[in-house]
Parts: C-alpha cells; sequence; structure tokens
C-alpha cells in the first residue's frame, strides 16, 4: 500500500512555463512532509519541510504548499536549470524514517 | 569539505562475492541512515542508526549488514551478492525530525 504517491510521473515544461507537481500521502499523524531535488549521478538535496496543514514554504522559483491529504510544489517561470527529479517524502508517528514517494522527474526546455 | 562522503562511487562485482561501502559524515549528527534506490529510481530507507545504536531496520535480507564504529561512520556490508543487489546506495545523516543529508551515492553492479 502506496503512502506516498506523486503526480505526474513525468513532465515537460518549456520555459516560462509555470506548474504545479502533487504529493499525496495517506500516513496518519504526519510528522513532517519533505521536498528533495534530485539530479542525474547525485544524491537527493533537501528543498523544504512542512509540518502542519496550511503551511507555505518559498524558494526562488519554488513553493510548497501543504494541506491534510496533499502537497504541491508550484514552480513558477521555471528554467532550465531547475530540471531534475521532485522526491516527496513524509515522516510519521514517532518515527524519523522518511518514506519517499517515487517522484516526478521535470524537464524544462529551452 | 564534503558533509556526507561514500566509497566507492562505483563498485562492480560479482554474484556471490562480499562487499563494503563505507559511509562519512562531518556534520556531527547523531543519526545515520543507508536508502538503496532501485532501477526505477525509488528510494527506501533499509537501515537507520543513532549514535552508533541500530534504530530503524527495515525488512532487508540478513546478507546486508551496517556497522557503526564511531558517530561519524556507518557503514555497509554486503554478504554473498546478488543480482537482484545492484542498485545506488545513499548513506545519509540528520538531527532528530529535520532535513537529512544525503552522500553522492554508490552504485553497485552485480554480474
Amino acid at each position: 500500500e502506496d503512502q506516498v504517491t506523486q503526480s505526474p510521473e513525468a513532465l515537460r515544461l518549456q520555459e516560462g512555463e509555470s506548474s504545479s507537481l502533487n504529493c499525496s500521502y495517506t500516513v496518519s499523524g504526519l510528522r513532517g512532509l519533505f521536498w528533495y531535488r534530485q539530479d542525474p549521478g547525485k544524491g537527493p538535496e533537501f528543498l523544504f519541510t512542512l509540518y502542519s496543514a496550511g503551511e507555505e514554504k518559498e524558494k526562488e522559483r519554488l513553493k510548497a504548499t501543504l494541506t491534510k491529504k496533499e502537497s504541491f510544489l508550484h514552480i513558477t517561470a521555471p528554467k532550465p536549470e531547475d530540471s531534475a527529479t521532485y522526491l516527496c517524502a513524509v515522516s510519521q508517528g514517532g518515527s524519523e524514517k522518511l518514506v519517499f514517494g517515487k517522484g516526478t522527474k521535470l524537464t524544462v526546455n529551452p | 569539505d564534503t558533509a556526507v562522503s561514500q566509497t566507492p562511487k562505483y563498485l562492480v562485482t560479482q554474484m556471490g562475492n562480499d562487499k563494503s561501502i563505507k559511509c562519512e559524515q562531518n556534520l556531527g549528527h547523531d543519526t545515520m541512515y543507508w536508502y538503496k534506490q532501485d532501477s526505477k529510481k525509488f528510494l527506501k530507507i533499509m537501515f537507520s542508526y543513532n549514535n552508533k545504536e541500530l534504530i530503524i531496520n527495515e525488512t532487508v535480507p540478513n546478507r546486508f549488514s551496517p556497522k557503526s564504529p564511531d558517530k561519524a561512520h556507518l557503514n555497509l556490508h554486503i554478504n554473498s551478492l546478488e543480482l537482484g543487489d545492484s542498485a545506488v546506495y545513499f548513506c545519509a545523516t540528520g538531527q532528530g525530525l529535520s532535513k537529512q543529508y544525503f552522500g553522492p551515492g554508490t552504485r553497485l553492479t552485480v554480474t
């Protein structure tokens, strides 16, 4: 049973074309929801942590939001360097374990 | 200084062999992790150590044995390697419920 589902699996955008990535989760007792960026051949790089519904965080062209069932990663006016796989992960209950989704591969064409 | 380092970066070996992957962190974090990323890029936790003590052990075959000689190191030893063990293995560190820092990964190929 998937606890974290990301959609779409892959997304192609033109430079400047804003869009959103979705992460839905089914865990109870959410302690935190995390967004990571992974470039080919590298380890995941931390972007955001969201702890409660209604919370929002921003970094450059990225904005992450959280509801009780899902999180969105909004990308405004993306650039080719934003191309990467974006991973969502959740931590629940008394555990520090992160459960990852399968990621969304974003390609931004110039 | 690299925060989380892993060696080797690439490891090619034959079925049945035993191999080790080393991880070192200089962030002073209490907790270290091993993750496996399969060919479909799905990242899944294997083990977690806190202050040299095993706290998370997912359903991983007992051919995999983590060892933490001190708080800054967490090594992964794999016995009797199988084809299905081919993957990228990531070490990570963290402090409580906060972001985790990942190493660059070790690509293991079993032939």
